[in-house]
């Protein structure tokens, strides 16, 4: 069976450009969550859908970040305009409705903002 | 204040050694708990959860204490392969996780 995909897996953008991440979960996962790791810092959670809804954003930074996971399936994340503090990992992860708590991690996508 | 607080090392033990990582969290609703292993520029892995009675697996113990809110995870008998960042996670009402800045463990030939 498939891992968590993302893509890409490294990006480097200048401040003031957009970038988009995108996010495969495991097939049949219904949980899709985003996090983020700032350099030096704990990794920290951004938002969680349900299937196609946000069921909590509370992590979202700012309204720079746009998550989008249109027919329940992949995810993307939008960041514009980007800014210096914007660049880390941005993992992802999902898990089964049964299990939420069992949560599996993508490769994670390393964003560079210079 | 931060919801998990983990000693970020670096831990560098022998092999075969023993070694203990220790993590308290500050919400006292906290509902679930695990330890996650991170290679370096790898995603992290779910190691193990930790029930409240205490859990083992192989080498690895994990312990719970609620009323002092931390958790512990145990390595016994240290393998060059257990290097590697230990991630202490919590969940409170939702799914969302918090994680530890992580300790760092190198097990040394």
């Amino acid at each position: 069976e498939a891992g968590v995909t993302q893509f890409p897996s490294h990006s480097v953008i200048e401040k003031g450009q957009t970038v988009t991440l995108r996010c495969d979960p495991i097939s049949g996962h219904d949980n899709l969550y985003w996090y983020r790791r700032v350099m030096g810092k704990e990794i920290k959670f951004l938002l969680h859908f349900v299937k196609e809804s946000k069921q909590d954003e509370s992590g979202m930074p700012n309204n720079r970040f746009l998550a989008e996971r249109t027919g329940g399936t992949y995810s993307t994340l939008k960041v514009q305009p980007a800014e210096l503090e914007d660049s880390g990992v941005y993992f992802c992860a999902s898990s089964h409705p049964g299990d939420p708590y069992e949560q599996y991690f993508g490769p994670g996508t390393r964003l560079t903002v210079t | 204040r931060k919801e998990v607080e983990q000693d970020p090392g670096p831990f560098n033990v022998p092999e075969g050694a023993t070694v203990a990582f220790n993590c308290t969290y500050s919400n006292s609703a906290s509902q679930s708990f695990f330890w996650y292993r991170q290679d370096c520029r790898k995603e992290p892995k779910l190691l193990m959860s930790v029930y409240s009675s205490g859990n083992e697996d192989g080498r690895f113990t994990a312990q719970l204490n609620r009323a002092s809110q931390y958790i512990s995870l145990l390595i016994r008998d240290s393998k060059l392969s257990d290097s590697a960042t230990y991630l202490c996670v919590v969940t409170s009402t939702g799914n969302q996780f918090y994680f530890g800045t992580g300790t760092s463990l190198t097990v040394i030939p």
